[in-house]
């Protein structure tokens, strides 16, 4: 996967809960993505970070937050998880925007109760 | 909305047969990719084709691209089982300077 590791892979968690899930990538890649994949809906960015402490919001961001205060790591966080929430989330990185090829993580798949 | 919208949604054949997946777009480009997911991974890039070229090949893909008429089209030949996969089309949306992805289009290859 590119030098792309997310941690939990999978997960189970409570409605009202908070949820951090990392990403952590090996190539020095400038910008990171979190995004989210649901049926009917394909792919939506929830945050993007154009380097460390520089991130912005995305289409579907409420409810989430993220940091980045090294270049390897991207988090995300769900403050109070909601059901709306479950989904499947992949951190995507890349060097450069127009030109460059994204490279995808392996995804976490959040389930929320 | 999504900038790249993939035709047809779903797409069943034989094995051997090949395989024609096109994508939609609406605003101007500098490139366009195509990528793959495998059921329980992530995306996968196939190959990108920039704003200046109509038709690339990579292996047994063929990407073409026809600017006037905003659309691309993926062409596997003489598919495999392996090929089953969704494949999603993306193009960069410089106003919102990020990637955008198409719907996808569920490709299954029948043995």
């Amino acid at each position: 996967d590119a030098g792309i590791t997310q941690s939990p892979r999978h997960k189970v968690t409570e409605t009202g809960t908070p949820v951090t899930l990392r990403c952590h990538q090996t190539e020095n890649h400038r910008y990171m993505y979190w995004y989210r994949q649901d049926p009917g809906h394909g792919l939506r960015l929830i945050h993007y970070s154009y380097g460390v402490k520089d991130t912005d919001k995305g289409e579907v961001s409420d409810g989430y937050s993220v940091s980045r205060s090294k270049t390897e790591d991207f988090l995300l966080t769900l403050e109070s998880a909601t059901s709306s929430q479950t989904s499947v989330y992949f951190c995507v990185c890349t060097w450069a925007l127009a030109k460059n090829i994204q490279y995808f993580g392996a995804g976490t798949r959040l389930s929320v109760l | 909305s999504q900038q790249g919208e993939e035709d047809p949604q779903a797409l069943s054949i034989q094995e051997g047969e090949n395989a024609t997946m096109n994508c939609s777009y609406k605003t101007s480009i500098n490139n366009l990719q195509w990528y793959r997911q495998n059921s329980g991974r992530g995306l996968v890039h196939l190959i990108l084709i920039r704003s200046n070229e109509r038709e690339k090949h990579s292996g047994r893909l063929r990407v073409t691209l026809d600017t006037s008429k905003k659309s691309s089209s993926l062409l596997i030949t003489a598919s495999r089982a392996a090929d089953t996969a969704s494949y999603f089309c993306a193009t960069f949306n410089q106003g919102a300077q990020k990637l955008v992805f198409g719907q996808g289009t569920r490709l299954t290859i029948n043995p």
